[in-house]
């Protein structure tokens, strides 16, 4: 099984403390995406890693929010001080990224619940 | 303007029913087409790849006019089972994948 993953799959945290999230993509793509979903909303686009390239921080929220990742492996999003607001699924998706066909492969998701 | 855009619905369909869903982009620079599916607290998934001249897979139908710059999706003969949230996905030339909000379809019985 050789998707991506993500973890933890569910995380419940205080106002105010920091998270850590945690992505490993598919052997092989170069490509690596963060996206957040609120209940109920469309996926909302976050940063993407393309290789070596500098990674496009657009999406980001906030300074509290970011984003690394080692190489063509795992990545990590941190939020900082996390509010209320943060509360959504934080999904990550990789793609091979080169050329014309970049199908997106998801991972489960993980559910961020800030109190 | 965003860049991908569509009508977010929701589309109540009687089971059997045909139904459509457009899409639309504003990059005209724009490559590669995908429709994907999102069920309920699911993570999307691809349904299907779009082909300037126009793919089938089944009862489903997509279609790309670039001078027009919008892609369509028909389902024929619905099914219940195909309730869920429709996601236009167009990627760029830097390679960079952009998702439209999506269309939610309710299939009725």
């Amino acid at each position: 099984g050789a998707g991506v993953s993500q973890s933890p799959s569910n995380k419940v945290t205080e106002k105010g403390k920091d998270v850590e999230l945690r992505c490993d993509p598919i052997s092989g793509h170069t490509a690596l995406y963060w996206y957040r979903q609120r209940l109920g909303q469309g996926l909302e686009f976050l940063i993407y890693f393309q290789g070596n390239s500098a990674p496009d921080k657009s999406g980001l929220p906030s300074d509290r929010f970011s984003a690394e990742r080692t190489g063509e492996s795992v990545s990590t999003l941190t939020i900082q001080r996390t509010q209320q607001e943060d509360s959504a699924v934080y999904l990550c998706a990789s793609s091979l990224g080169a050329g014309s066909y970049n199908e997106q492969f998801f991972g489960p998701g993980t559910r961020l619940t800030v109190l | 303007r965003k860049e991908v855009e569509q009508d977010p619905g929701p589309f109540n369909v009687p089971e059997g029913a045909t139904v459509a869903f457009n899409c639309t982009y504003s990059n005209s620079a724009s490559q590669s087409f995908f429709w994907y599916r999102q069920d309920c607290r699911k993570e999307p998934k691809l349904l299907m790849s779009v082909y300037s001249s126009g793919n089938e897979d089944g009862r489903f139908t997509a279609q790309l006019n670039r001078a027009s710059q919008y892609i369509s999706l028909l389902i024929r003969d619905s099914k219940l089972s195909d309730s869920a949230t429709y996601l236009c996905v167009v990627s760029r030339r830097d390679d960079k994948i952009i998702f439209g909000k999506g269309t939610r379809l309710h299939i009725l019985p």
